[in-house]
């Protein structure tokens, strides 16, 4: 079964900071990564994916991703953080075959500092 | 985008009494629907899928009696959650994956059941 380790729990930061989050997988074969944002009182909502192609993947807000397979890494970064990217961050992997259910990360807490 | 909906977005019950929530592609047909669970600070945990006309593949823990999913047609799936106890309280959340798209997954925003 696959898992997905994100190693920062709680990051704070403060506004026009570099952000990058950690995400680590384990499956054997081809996998779906993607990076969802969960904001305060809000659902999750999807800022980027990769299926295949070039690996580093933009997202939304400025936000992008870079799928490095060798290290079965798909790690999130953001040049510039604002006070409004405070928010629950999960990382999501599924097998290309299967049931197609996503497996998420245990999530990190970004808190922005104005 | 694809649209999913949740209702109710909220509900609090007595304990022991059933509770039905709903999930519903808008503006697709979704021939899977996930179900998940979050517990406060805590990460998504999948409890079921949802096949339309088949009957739901549960995860390793999940009591299928007691989480009720039926997956009528393309655009509902219903989780019923049956005698309730306050440890069912939760943050329950569907998403739906559409009959003929790629492997993206839309969520609703969840419905928040609180068993007292």
């Amino acid at each position: 079964a696959q898992s997905v380790s994100q190693h920062n729990h709680h990051v704070i930061l403060s506004e026009a900071a570099s952000l990058e989050l950690g995400c680590n997988y384990s499956y054997g074969g081809t996998v779906n990564l993607f990076w969802y944002v969960q904001y305060p009182g809000q659902h999750l909502q999807l800022l980027l994916k990769y299926f295949s192609g070039d690996p580093l993947v933009k997202g939304i807000k400025g936000f992008e991703a870079e799928f490095i397979k060798s290290k079965f890494s798909f790690n999130l970064r953001k040049p510039s953080v604002q006070w409004s990217d405070t928010a629950e961050y999960f990382c999501a992997v599924n097998p290309d075959t299967g049931r197609r259910a996503l497996t998420f990360g245990s999530g990190t807490r970004l808190q922005v500092q104005p | 985008g694809a649209v999913v909906s949740q209702h109710p977005s909220w509900v609090i019950c007595k304990s022991g009494t059933s509770v039905k929530i709903e999930c519903r592609s808008l503006d697709f047909q979704a021939t899977t629907m996930f179900w998940y669970r979050q517990f406060p600070k805590q990460s998504l945990m999948l409890m079921a899928t949802s096949n339309e006309g088949s009957k739901a593949t549960y995860e390793q823990g999940v009591e299928k009696d007691k989480f009720l999913i039926n997956h009528a047609s393309l655009t509902l799936s219903t989780l019923t959650v049956t005698s309730a106890h306050p440890e069912d309280s939760s943050f329950y959340i569907c998403s739906a994956r559409s009959a003929g798209g790629n492997n993206e997954q839309f969520f609703g925003p969840g419905t928040r059941l609180t068993v007292l």
